[in-house]
């Protein structure tokens, strides 16, 4: 079965620190890996979207990296802002599965001032 | 949000009601997708369309049925709404099944 894992769970960090999530997923080969921002009461908004041939994907304050040989995916905040409050989700497009979507459960990031 | 209307925000139904959920988009986008969001889960599939009259199942398809008689509108009903079908819907779009999608606000839907 196609899977998505996401860590951790939820995270608290401090406004202009750093952090970094993680993905994992367990079928390749996929058609591309894309992560979104959801904010509270709000549908997700597409933050990166990347092909098998690239591994690192930048917007802004966000970078996001792809290893597809140990099928793992971060997302990296630089210089955290309270705006960065929301569910980070983690998606995979399986070529299989002809390119339907899998969603990962979340990553929820607070930033406190 | 892209130019994705849902409606209603927020519902309330008894079991047993049908309901029907309305995606309007004015990006002339082709694929439209209906998906929804519960604790402890990922998003999920219900069903999407591929274009006016061409839809398709998705992983949750079970009580739910769909239409797509223009491009801007895709409808999700459930014909006999049941608890378990209490969730947040997202509609979404697309250009294509490669590109990215836009959501829209969504839709609690709670059945009592």
């Amino acid at each position: 079965k196609n899977q998505v894992e996401q860590s951790p769970q939820s995270l608290i960090i401090l406004e202009g620190k750093n952090c970094t999530l993680q993905c994992n997923y367990t079928v390749s080969p996929f058609s591309n890996l894309r992560w979104y921002k959801q904010d509270t009461g709000r549908g997700p908004v597409s933050l990166t979207i990347m092909t098998f041939s690239e591994n690192t994907k930048s917007n802004g304050r966000y970078t996001a990296t792809l290893d597809a040989d140990t099928k793992q995916s971060s997302l990296h905040i630089t210089a955290s802002q309270l705006s960065d409050s929301a569910s980070y989700i983690c998606v995979v497009s399986f070529k299989a599965a002809g390119n339907k979507l899998t969603f990962g459960g979340g990553t929820r990031v607070l930033v406190k001032p | 949000d892209a130019g994705i209307t849902q409606s209603p925000r927020h519902k309330v139904t008894e079991t047993g009601t049908p309901v029907t959920l309305r995606c309007h988009q004015t990006e002339n986008h082709r694929y439209m997708y209906w998906y929804r969001q519960d604790p402890g889960h990922g998003l999920r599939l219900i069903h999407y369309s591929y274009g006016v009259k061409d839809t398709d199942k998705g992983e949750v398809s079970d009580g739910y049925s769909v239409s797509r008689s223009k491009t801007e509108d895709f409808l999700l009903t459930l014909e006999s709404a049941t608890s378990s079908q209490t969730s947040v819907y997202f509609c979404a779009i697309s250009e294509s099944d490669r590109e990215k999608l836009f959501f829209g606000s969504g839709t609690q839907l709670s059945v009592l």
